[in-house]
This record gives structure tokens, C-alpha cells and sequence, in this order.
């Protein structure tokens, strides 16, 4: 079974604390991502990363950076955190498409995150 | 146009009936097809995968994909209370094969 696993299921963050996120998965996946899922506006991307050290921006990267120096391990980053990034945040990976056919995601419990 | 679309419920089926959730989709080259369910607080977990066109049953769960019309659907047959969630349609696009397009769910609720 895959798992992914997130750093934590709650945080309360202050405006303008710097705020890190983890995410670590067992499977070898070479894809993982970071979403985060609000009411009535469903999940959106931020970032995803297909190999170490490389990554590409989503939807909505602005406010957020990450960081794939291992490859089972994607960080996301909140360089200032502000009230608006209060959400749920949630890490997936995928192993990279057969010829055949694509392959789904596979989630991590999700992080609450406050920021007051 | 969003990518992917579905109704945002609430869909109200009554227990033991069939409930019908559908969702289209614009990149008419996508390849991969999957539903997603969520409940409440919790992070999606995948129920059906489909890849080419009509029906695919996996137990009370039935996927159908018409690819001429960029639809695809989800028949929860015999509803239970424990399937209230939201359902999420998710697509892979022609442009990446390494992402996945969700849906923003239809909100299920079965009534007793």
C-alpha cells in the first residue's frame, strides 16, 4: 500500500511566521504535489515536482515556494504566512504514466492550517 | 470554462436508490478518467478508474465514459448513509500526463 504521510494534521500560525510543510511518501513515486482545498472552490494546485530538485508551479504558487531535495520528501513553504492561506493543505504523489495508461493519485491525510 | 465540471449538489438520494453523478470535461484529448470520494475533514481516496469509453462496475460502483460527448459519470447503485461525501471527477490531461484536473465535487447526501 501506498503511503504518504504529512508533518502534521493541525497548525495555528501567526501572520508573518514562516511556515513549513512536509510530506513524505514510501513508494518510489517520481510525481508528488501540494494542493490546497477550500469550500466551494475545490482543489488547487500550488506546485507539483516530477523528479529531486525539480519543480514546476501550479494554479496558485504565489505566496508559496517548495522544496524536492530527496526524492521521497516534498516541502512546501509559506515564506510569510498570511490569514487568506488559512486551508487545508493536501500532498499527493503518482509514478510517472505508462504508454498504456496514466495512474492515480494517492493522498495524505491533509494539513489544517490556521493562520491568525 | 473550467477544465472539469460537475454539479455542486447537494444531490439528495433517497436509501437503496441509484444515485447519479456526472461530470464533463474540456480537453477532449484527455485520457484517464477517475473518481475520487471525501468525506468530511478527511483527504480524497480513489473509488474507480476508467481509460476508455463505457461502462466499468466495480461492485455497487459503476464508471460510464462517452469520449465523443467529454462526459463521464458515476452510478452508486443500492446507496448507503455511509456513502454522503463528496465525489470528486478528476481528468488527465492530453498537455501532462504527470497531473491530474479535479473537479470541485458534488456534495452526495443519502437520506434514510
Amino acid at each position: 500500500d501506498v503511503k504518504v504521510t504529512q508533518s502534521s494534521r493541525y497548525l495555528v500560525k501567526r501572520t508573518g511566521e514562516k511556515v513549513f510543510l512536509e510530506c513524505v511518501q514510501d513508494m518510489d513515486h517520481e510525481n508528488m504535489f501540494w494542493y490546497r482545498q477550500d469550500p466551494g472552490l475545490g482543489l488547487r494546485l500550488i506546485y507539483f515536482s516530477y523528479d529531486v530538485k525539480m519543480k514546476e508551479k501550479g494554479d496558485i504558487p504565489e505566496g508559496y515556494s517548495v522544496s524536492r531535495e530527496k526524492k521521497e520528501r516534498f516541502s512546501l513553504i509559506l515564506e510569510s504566512a498570511s490569514t487568506n492561506q488559512t486551508s487545508m493543505y493536501l500532498c499527493a504523489t503518482k509514478p510517472t504514466a505508462g504508454l498504456a495508461e496514466t495512474y492515480e493519485q494517492y493522498f495524505g491525510p491533509g494539513t489544517r492550517l490556521t493562520v491568525t | 470554462q473550467k477544465e472539469v465540471e460537475q454539479n455542486s449538489g447537494p444531490l439528495s438520494v433517497p436509501e437503496g436508490a441509484i444515485a447519479s453523478l456526472n461530470c464533463t470535461y474540456s480537453d477532449r484529448g484527455s485520457q484517464s478518467f477517475f473518481w475520487y470520494r471525501q468525506y468530511s475533514g478527511k483527504s480524497p481516496e480513489l473509488i474507480m478508474s476508467i481509460y476508455s469509453n463505457g461502462d466499468k462496475e466495480d461492485g455497487r460502483f459503476t464508471a460510464q465514459l462517452n469520449k465523443a460527448s467529454q462526459y463521464v459519470s458515476l452510478l452508486i447503485r443500492d446507496s448507503q448513509p455511509s456513502d454522503s461525501a463528496t465525489y470528486l471527477c478528476a481528468v488527465t490531461p492530453y498537455s501532462s500526463a504527470s497531473k491530474i484536473i479535479f473537479g470541485s465535487g458534488t456534495r452526495l447526501s443519502i437520506r434514510p
